[in-house]
């Protein structure tokens, strides 16, 4: 079975903090993909990054880096000097091999950036 | 390139109606994904749709059907709506192939009355 979870359901900072969005996943495939999306209040969700299981080199675009772990099955994101336009909802999700295109998604995380 | 598509961005229906949902993928995707949101469950995969054919299929009641066509856009059909129906249905289309991220639309919000 698969599972995603996120355990920081709400959080809040000033503009330009640093924040770690946290995100641990399940599964018993040995070939994965880790994802993360944006859902701002419009309703669609941006895709982000993937990351395959075979990968663990961290990745840095911009403002976003992203931080992957196997030996804690964590796919960690952090947003470096934060800005009002990040605010959103943001999901952590889980593809198996052996379960095609399905993506299992965490709760998600609300981020809100205060000015 | 043009994103996904999906019409209608809004419906309103009453319980026991039937709704069908609209989706073009992004141009060269033939893989098509649909999944529901709602606030109690969060997001869950409804099914998948490649060359014609159903590949993947997620816990959902058989209300929830859908179809694909030879250009890859696709519906989904609900019949016989209940209340829990309401929520965002968002489709979300992949390149097979190549990598394999999915791209979602802006999604229909369904409100059951």
């Amino acid at each position: 079975a698969q599972k995603v979870t996120q355990a920081q359901t709400e959080i809040s900072v000033v503009e330009k903090e640093d924040v770690t969005l946290d995100c641990v996943y399940e599964t018993r495939d040995t070939t994965y993909y880790l994802f993360w999306y944006k859902q701002p209040p419009s309703g669609e969700l941006v895709f982000l990054i993937r990351r395959n299981s075979f990968d663990e080199q961290n990745e840095i675009s911009g403002r976003y880096s992203w931080n992957f772990q196997k030996s804690t099955s964590s796919f960690n994101f952090t947003i470096t000097a934060s800005q009002v336009v990040d605010s959103a909802v943001y999901f952590c999700a889980l593809m198996q091999e052996t379960s095609g295109s399905r993506l299992t998604f965490g709760e998600g995380t609300q981020l809100t950036v205060n000015p | 390139k043009a994103g996904v598509t999906q019409t209608p961005r809004y419906l309103i229906k009453t319980r026991g109606q039937q709704v069908t949902l609209s989706c073009s993928p992004i141009s060269g995707h033939r893989s098509v994904s649909w999944y529901q949101q709602t606030p109690g469950q969060g997001l869950q995969f409804l099914f998948e749709y490649f060359s014609e054919t159903q590949r993947n299929k997620g816990n959902f009641p058989g209300r929830f059907s859908g179809r694909q066509f030879s250009n890859s856009r696709s519906e989904m059909n609900v019949s016989t709506l209940e209340l829990g129906d309401s929520a965002l249905y968002l489709c979300a289309s992949r390149l097979v192939g190549g990598p394999n991220e999915q791209f979602f639309g802006p999604g229909t919000r369904l409100t059951v009355l």
